[in-house]
């Protein structure tokens, strides 16, 4: 049990492009879900605490109006990358929680 | 603020070797884990660890929990080279959702 699910698996995009990335916990309701990204060789850093039918709480250097955080339902988070640029390109991993996180496989995006 | 201090960053062994990866923390805090992840991946859960004193075992891996301290380990008996990989300690303060990661332990295990 316990199974977080996340599409696409990668991303390329063109810069100026919006990317859309969703996260599903399988077997699950989950009524918080997270959002991470991680950089080559870097530590995961919490981007945004998604709540469902609430808004999203941003995490201090995280832009709310470029980093869209969707919860519509208790096994949907989806994060929209806005205008994206190279500087975007990461590794994003959600997870949900229920007692305790669950990490989702992560979504790689690559902008070019 | 919640920070998290993991090491050492990088970690070469000779298999068969012990060795311990260290986490301290700044605040009282509801849960520490470890995580393991190979390249490319997403991260694996190996402990949860809840309450002062705890400790749990899985195959070489050991992990222990000292909340005064506010320090956890994770032991390697006898390393072997299926467990190169980065691990993770991470931190959560539930009423906070707050959930902060250390830098990561690169582990190499050497033949």
């Amino acid at each position: 049990g316990a199974v977080v699910s996340q599409h696409p698996s990668w991303v390329i995009c063109k810069s100026g492009t919006s990317v859309k990335i969703e996260c599903r916990s399988l077997d699950f309701q989950a009524t918080t879900m997270f959002w991470y990204r991680q950089f080559p060789k870097q530590s995961l850093m919490l981007m945004a605490t998604s709540n469902e039918g609430s808004k999203a709480t941003y995490e201090q250097g995280v832009e709310k109006d470029k980093f869209l955080i969707n919860h519509a339902s208790l096994t949907l988070s989806t994060l929209t990358v806005t205008s994206a640029h190279p500087e975007d390109s990461s590794f994003y991993i959600c997870s949900a929680r229920v007692v305790q996180q669950f990490f989702g496989p992560g979504t790689r995006l690559t902008v070019l | 603020e919640l920070k998290v201090e993991q090491n050492p960053l990088f970690l070469s062994m000779q298999e068969g070797k012990n060795y311990t990866i260290y986490c301290n923390y700044s605040t009282t805090s509801d849960r520490l884990y470890w995580y393991r992840q190979d390249p490319g991946k997403s991260l694996e859960s190996l402990f949860v660890l809840l309450s002062n004193g705890a400790v749990k075992q899985e195959g070489r891996l050991m992990a222990s929990l000292d909340t005064k301290a506010r320090l956890s380990t994770l032991h390697i008996t006898a390393a072997v080279h299926d467990l190169s990989a980065t691990y993770f300690c991470a931190v959560e303060r539930i009423n906070n959702n707050d959930m902060r990661f250390g830098a990561g332990t690169r582990l190499t295990v050497k033949p």
